[in-house]
């Protein structure tokens, strides 16, 4: 079975400060997706990375992509407090049409 | 430009009814998910839809759950008898191909 594990679970941090959050698995994936989610609402893709150490940045989000394929971290420089959010990654699942989602990365970002 | 919409935004029901959830994707899509949610976990699949033909059905549906997208374009999920343990925000996505998708606000179904 196929598992995507996020790390950590919860952040907390300060305006200003850097974070790197990550998602790990023991399968190769033929892609991997990153979402944003805000509560009450559905998950927003972020970015999707395709290519073995790929490294893709969107403003102050910089995503990279194992290169085994395997896993993937996202770097936030200097959050703001409208980087608050769920943070999960997903990816389809070898041989089918189903995807999988991480437990995600919870972040909250004070002012 | 309108993105996925849901409807209802939020379903209160009591236990044992049925309930209908609508899904309308971004025009163009060919492809359409659902998934469920609950609290603290990430979206879990439950099916998938490639034009009007279901290709893909989670183990986790259970014979309750039916979802249909006739002439390819909106989808609709039934949920028969419902259970206390189906509370959960449903989500559906769609998409043009398997690099992306896009996501609707969700349905927050409470079972009481």
């Amino acid at each position: 079975t196929q598992l995507l594990e996020q790390s950590p679970q919860f952040l907390s941090i300060q305006e200003g400060e850097n974070l790197t959050v990550y998602c790990n698995s023991s399968s190769v994936f033929s892609s991997l997706q990153w979402y944003r989610q805000e509560p009450g609402e559905g998950p927003v893709l972020l970015v999707t990375v395709v290519t073995g150490g790929e490294v893709k940045k969107l403003k102050r989000l910089t995503f990279q992509f194992g290169d085994a394929r395997k896993d993937s971290s996202l770097h936030i420089t200097a959050a703001q407090p409208g980087d608050t959010g769920l943070y999960l990654c997903a990816s389809r699942t070898s041989g089918t049409y189903k995807y999988i989602f991480g437990t995600g990365t919870r972040l909250k970002v004070l002012a | 430009d309108t993105g996925v919409s849901q409807n209802p935004r939020h379903k209160i029901t009591k236990r044992g009814q049925n309930v209908t959830f609508r899904c309308d994707p971004i025009s163009e899509h060919n492809r359409l998910y659902w998934y469920r949610q609950t609290l603290g976990q990430g979206p879990e699949f439950l099916t998938y839809f490639q034009n009007e033909a279901q290709l893909e059905k989670s183990r986790l549906l259970s014979d309750r759950f039916s979802a249909e997208r006739p002439k390819g374009s909106f989808s609709t999920l039934e949920i028969q008898r419902t259970e206390q343990g189906d509370s959960a925000m449903y989500l559906c996505a769609s998409s043009f191909d398997y690099k992306t998708q896009y996501f609707g606000p969700g349905t927050r179904l409470l079972v009481l």
